[in-house]
């Protein structure tokens, strides 16, 4: 059975930064792709980044280029996001999913619980 | 940046069919996903490839693609399918979602 647990999430000020991590287990994770996708208090899902099952390739959503970095661990199956240069805007749970890519293009077939980043003073 | 439309809100009555569309420039020319997400859940896909359902979804959920819209059709309603539903697709290697939608089964 797949299962992606996130976790580090907390309040953290403007400005400041966090790091989430994506334990993951049950399938080969070196073999998928990976991405973080966020949901804002009371608001719909966005897609934040994505990275492949070798980590060679990484994209990222306009609103965190240049502040968020993506980066995985495959001797520790774990996802990674560092969170730089943090604002109030990103406040949101986020997601950590498993990506499959059989038909030529990625689906997040795979979700986890979520961990909540506040951002505020 | 490529948008999708999605309408707020679908009602229906059970055992009716729901129809949730997905509006976006040549939306066609794209794969596109369904998601659902109940009150305090993480999503679910529910629909991938425009039209292929993941084992373990009802058939009662299919899907289609065709010009600028994608439509997410549930046969036969239930309760249980009330829900937020979420369209994606990919554009120039970045995912967008639809704004969704929020399906009450009335």
């Amino acid at each position: 059975e797949v299962q992606l647990v996130e976790s580090g999430g907390g309040l953290v000020q403007p400005g400041g930064s966090l790091r989430l991590s994506c334990a993951a287990s049950g399938f080969t994770f070196s073999s998928y792709a990976m991405s973080w996708v966020r949901q804002g208090p009371g608001k719909g899902l966005e897609w934040v980044s994505t990275i492949s099952g070798s980590g060679g390739s990484t994209y990222y959503a306009d609103s965190v280029k240049g502040r968020f970095s993506i980066s995985r661990d495959n001797s520790k199956n774990t996802l990674y996001v560092q969170m730089n240069s943090l604002r109030v805007e990103d406040t949101a749970i986020y997601y950590c999913a498993k990506e499959d890519d059989s038909s030529g293009y990625y689906v997040s077939v795979n979700w986890g619980q979520g961990t909540l980043v506040t951002v505020s003073s | 940046s490529y948008e999708l439309t999605q309408p707020p809100s679908v009602s229906v009555s059970p055992g009716q069919t729901a129809s949730i569309t997905c509006s976006g420039d040549r939306l066609g020319d794209r794969n596109v996903c369904w998601y659902q997400q109940k009150s305090g859940q993480s999503p679910v896909l529910v629909i991938y490839q425009d039209s292929k359902r993941p084992s373990g979804i009802p058939e009662r959920f299919s899907g289609a693609n065709s010009g600028s819209t994608a439509t997410l059709t549930i046969s036969g309603t239930q309760a249980m399918d009330e829900a937020d539903y979420y369209c994606q697709a990919w554009d120039s290697s970045t995912a967008v979602f639809g704004g969704g939608t929020k399906l009450t089964v009335l």
